[in-house]
């Protein structure tokens, strides 16, 4: 197994630009998760999955979107980049809950410009 | 609104010597985890606690639960340099739109030789 990947490792955008970052995972697991991580602020949830097709807001939901079309795939939109969106970012999976132990990607640093 | 404060947030520690990181969370919880996150790397979960005075043991580090005082300690036994990492506290929310995971912000622990 794989586990849950994120692609890519790194991205650079400038202000303005729109871009995906993806997340799958084969575990078969219901409830997925994208947090952000900033120094000295620990994790922070974005968005979240209970399931195909239903999705909801974390802490930090502004200026990001997700879908979740299939059990796999967890994909996070940034719609129109900003500084503040410069972060490492981080999907996870679960599999009792969405608070069960997470299983986390190996993470995105993304630097808005 | 549940918060989630460890200390402290760096420890500088030398290789054979005993210390204890905290975390205190401000609402009724009944579940808290502890993860390990390498410079650079990803989070892997360490320890799940379930219920009031539980203990979960690994190697050098120790875990406990006190949900009456809304503490969790995460003790290091005779520090070796291996457990360089950054250590968070998570703690699931209860109810309703708080039910999900809140992280401390880390401590950031270095076991000098």
């Amino acid at each position: 197994n794989a586990g849950v990947t994120q692609t890519p490792k790194f991205q650079v955008l400038k202000t303005g630009q729109s871009m995906t970052l993806q997340c799958a995972q084969d575990m078969n697991h219901e409830y997925m998760s994208w947090y952000r991580q900033d120094p000295g602020m620990g994790l922070r949830l974005i968005h979240y999955s209970v399931g195909a097709g239903i999705t909801d807001q974390g802490e930090v939901p502004n200026g990001y979107n997700v879908s979740r079309s299939t059990t796999e795939d967890f994909p996070l939109r940034l719609l129109s980049a900003a500084p503040s969106q410069t972060s490492v970012y981080f999907c996870a999976s679960s599999y009792g809950g969405i608070t069960d132990t997470q299983y986390f990607g190996p993470g995105t640093r993304l630097t808005v410009l | 609104e549940l918060k989630v404060e460890q200390n402290p947030l760096f420890l500088s520690m030398q290789e054979g010597k005993n210390y204890t990181i905290y975390c205190n969370y401000s609402t009724t919880s009944d579940r808290l985890y502890w993860y390990r996150q390498d410079p650079g790397k990803s989070l892997e979960s360490l320890f799940v606690l379930l219920s009031n005075g539980a203990v979960k043991q690994e190697g050098r580090l120790m875990a406990s639960l006190d949900t009456k005082a809304r503490l969790s300690t995460l003790h290091i036994t005779a520090a070796v340099h291996d457990l360089s990492a950054t250590y968070f506290c998570a703690v699931e929310g209860s109810g309703g739109s708080n039910y999900k995971l809140t992280f401390g912000k880390g401590t950031l622990l270095t076991v000098n030789p």
